[in-house]
């Protein structure tokens, strides 16, 4: 059964800080990897998808990486700022089944100014 | 082009009351996803529709039901409600296996 755990579950940097988000799961066998935000109470922004074949993706001041072979991704996120404040959850989609999202419990991140 | 709608925004219930959720797909997607976020937890998987058919079902019980429509729109339904089926409720849509995404959700408080 696929699992997926967030290390640390609540995180506080000051601004401008690079940061590094932890996510690890049980099962290789994944379709693909999906990074979102989440601000209190709202539904989901999807930050990044990473196809199981690819080893990063990077979009602005945001990179992940996955390695499928030890079941972990990261997303690094450089010079942060306060608006980066927020719950950022990771997410594996099995590669056979429903086609469906597994998520993790999310970090909370705090940026303090 | 439209992006995933849900409705209504917040909604207040009784314990053994009855709710129905809706969610109305992106222009062009035939898949509909139903997710439950409780406080402080990730997404779970309730179940999906594709072209009006369930067609795939997390660890939920049958009083979690849910219908899609020929417009692709979709409904979830929860039946003699409980404390802990207070959440937020996610639907996501898709075409076919495309990406899918996620509309802002609908959160449900029991009382």
């Amino acid at each position: 059964k696929q699992e997926v755990t967030q290390i640390p579950a609540a995180l506080s940097v000051p601004e401008g800080e690079n940061l590094v988000l932890n996510c690890s799961f049980t099962d290789s066998a994944i379709y693909n990897l999906q990074w979102f935000r989440q601000d209190p109470g709202k539904g989901l922004t999807s930050l990044l998808l990473i196809q199981s074949s690819q080893r990063e993706q990077t979009s602005g001041r945001l990179n992940a990486s996955l390695d499928k072979s030890s079941g972990r991704s990261t997303l690094y996120i450089a010079a942060s700022q306060p608006g980066d404040s927020a719950t950022y959850l990771c997410a594996v989609r099995p590669s056979s089944g429903t086609y469906k999202y597994i998520f993790g419990t999310g970090t909370r991140l705090k940026v303090l100014a | 082009e439209t992006g995933v709608t849900q409705s209504p925004t917040h909604l207040i219930k009784t314990r053994g009351q009855q709710v129905t959720l809706r969610c109305s797909s992106q222009s062009g997607h035939n898949t509909v996803s139903w997710y439950q976020q409780a406080l402080g937890q990730g997404p779970q998987f309730i179940f999906q529709y594709y072209r009006e058919e369930e067609n795939g079902r997390g660890n939920f019980p049958p009083r979690f039901s849910g219908l899609q429509f020929p417009n692709y729109s979709s409904e979830l339904n929860v039946n003699a409600l409980e404390l802990d089926d207070s959440a937020l409720y996610l639907c996501a849509s898709s075409r076919d296996d495309d990406t899918q995404y996620f509309g802002p959700g609908t959160r449900l408080t029991v009382l």
